[in-house]
């Protein structure tokens, strides 16, 4: 499988302050990476789909102003959460495809006080 | 959309004996089935998928069955074991790993 890594693993903010998620993918360059939300023993949600040279594309209902993607090289998705809020404290993960199986990032933890 | 409905949301068993996770899903168009396994604070892990031109799949102590009729697929561990002891979601997709619809999970318990 692929070999995802993401970066922090838990971070805690200032309201009002944006915090930066990357993405890396380690062993082969991934077109298209996926970022997905998941609150305490809830499911997992996907937000966009990010895609390598051009605009991410975000479902609907989340703020793409919000949560800002960006997919530079082919080995790097990065997620911003602008002016974080405490109810965006969650879980976010990142993941690749590859051979048509998605694999996982580590994820993120992030708590906005 | 899709929809995926999973079964129960909780399961405790003794070790040894068997779990089984039920899912159920809305679109008939659906085609590739995976389950991932999730332990606290960790990303979630593909245990085990299937496609619709096949029936059943298994994998040592994991199995997992397709009903396409009925639009629902099973998990199927035995043998369980404390490391068992996850959530475990299940997904459905129509056109591949790009829109694949997860259940809500299953935490398993498995006790010693």
């Amino acid at each position: 499988g692929a070999v995802v890594s993401q970066h922090p693993s838990w971070v805690i903010c200032k309201s009002g302050t944006s915090v930066k998620i990357e993405c890396r993918s380690l062993d082969f360059q991934a077109t298209t990476m996926f970022w997905y939300r998941q609150f305490p023993k809830q499911s997992l949600m996907l937000m966009a789909t990010s895609n390598e040279g051009s605009k991410a594309t975000y479902e609907q209902g989340v703020e793409k102003d919000k949560f800002l993607i960006n997919h530079a090289s082919l080995t790097l998705s990065t997620l911003t959460v602008t002016s974080a809020h405490p109810e965006d404290s969650s879980f976010y993960i990142c993941s690749v495809a590859t051979n048509e199986k998605l694999f996982f990032g580590s994820g993120t933890q992030l708590s906005v006080l | 959309g899709e929809n995926v409905e999973q079964h129960p949301s909780t399961l405790s068993v003794q070790e040894g004996d068997s779990a089984v996770i039920k899912c159920t899903y809305s679109d008939s168009a659906s085609n590739y089935f995976p389950w991932y396994k999730q332990e606290l604070g960790k990303r979630p892990q593909l245990i085990i998928d299937i496609r619709s031109n096949v029936g059943e799949k298994k994998d040592q102590r994991i199995a997992v069955t397709l009903n396409k009729t009925a639009k629902h697929f099973s998990l199927h561990i035995t043998e369980t074991q404390p490391e068992d002891s996850a959530v475990y979601f299940c997904a459905a997709s129509k056109s591949g790993y790009s829109t694949l619809t997860f259940g809500k999970g299953t935490m398993l318990l498995v006790s010693p």
